[in-house]
């Protein structure tokens, strides 16, 4: 069972370059979400996506875009990376109307130099 | 703002203790309320939650204590082991609502 999956795991960018991290889920849930989290701060939402074709920005958009691709798919992209996005970033998923348990992915640890 | 305060920081208690991390809240609208364990280099994972109909859930060494009118929430381990050493989240979201609000995280530490 694969649950919510993340890639990469690890990347490395210089200030300026731009990237996107992938997640892909196969429980059919149709909420999905990206955080991310930094030491003494929790996990913070930047995105979510309450069903395919939607999406809103949560607590920390600047800096990134989304893509509810499909169903399964809901990607993050970083258009010019800075140092301040140095982080490890989580995609997770959750049943109808956001309700019940959200399942995380393994997280991306993403550094900007 | 942090929608959800959690204290404290970090708990060491020693094996076969009792552990207890705190959450309050100001958003009455909020009425589901999990907690997460998160292990090193690994995705936070659902514990235990409560909804606001009940003031106590218990599975297994896990207790949720659930106060409305006070506005907080606890998460009781008893008889904690090294292998519950881990950093707990609460959190806290609108039925209706997509995403949860997390609390900056307690660090546990138990001790043989």
């Amino acid at each position: 069972n694969a649950g919510v999956t993340q890639t990469p795991k690890f990347q490395v960018l210089k200030t300026g370059q731009s990237m996107t991290l992938q997640c892909a889920q196969d429980m059919n849930h149709n909420s999905m979400y990206w955080y991310r989290q930094d030491p003494g701060m929790g996990l913070r939402l930047i995105y979510y996506s309450a069903s395919e074709g939607t999406t809103d920005k949560g607590e920390v958009p600047n800096g990134y875009n989304v893509s509810r691709l499909n169903k399964r798919e809901f990607s993050l992209r970083l258009e010019s990376a800075a140092p301040s996005q140095t982080s490890v970033y989580f995609c997770a998923s959750s049943g109808d109307r956001g309700l019940g348990e959200a399942f995380f992915g393994q997280g991306t640890r993403l550094t900007v130099v | 703002q942090q929608q959800v305060k959690q204290s404290p920081q970090s708990l060491i208690v020693q094996k076969g203790g009792i552990s207890i991390i705190n959450c309050a809240y100001e958003n009455t609208a909020f009425d589901y309320f999990p907690w997460y364990q998160q292990f090193p280099g690994k995705g936070p994972a659902l514990l235990i939650a409560i909804r606001p109909d009940v003031s106590e859930k218990k599975e297994g060494r896990f207790t949720i204590s659930f106060n409305k009118s006070a506005k907080q929430f606890s998460l009781h381990i008893m008889d904690s082991q090294p292998g519950d050493s881990a950093t707990y989240f609460c959190a806290a979201s609108v039925n209706s609502g997509y995403a949860l609000n997390f609390g900056k995280g307690t660090s546990l530490l138990v001790t043989p």
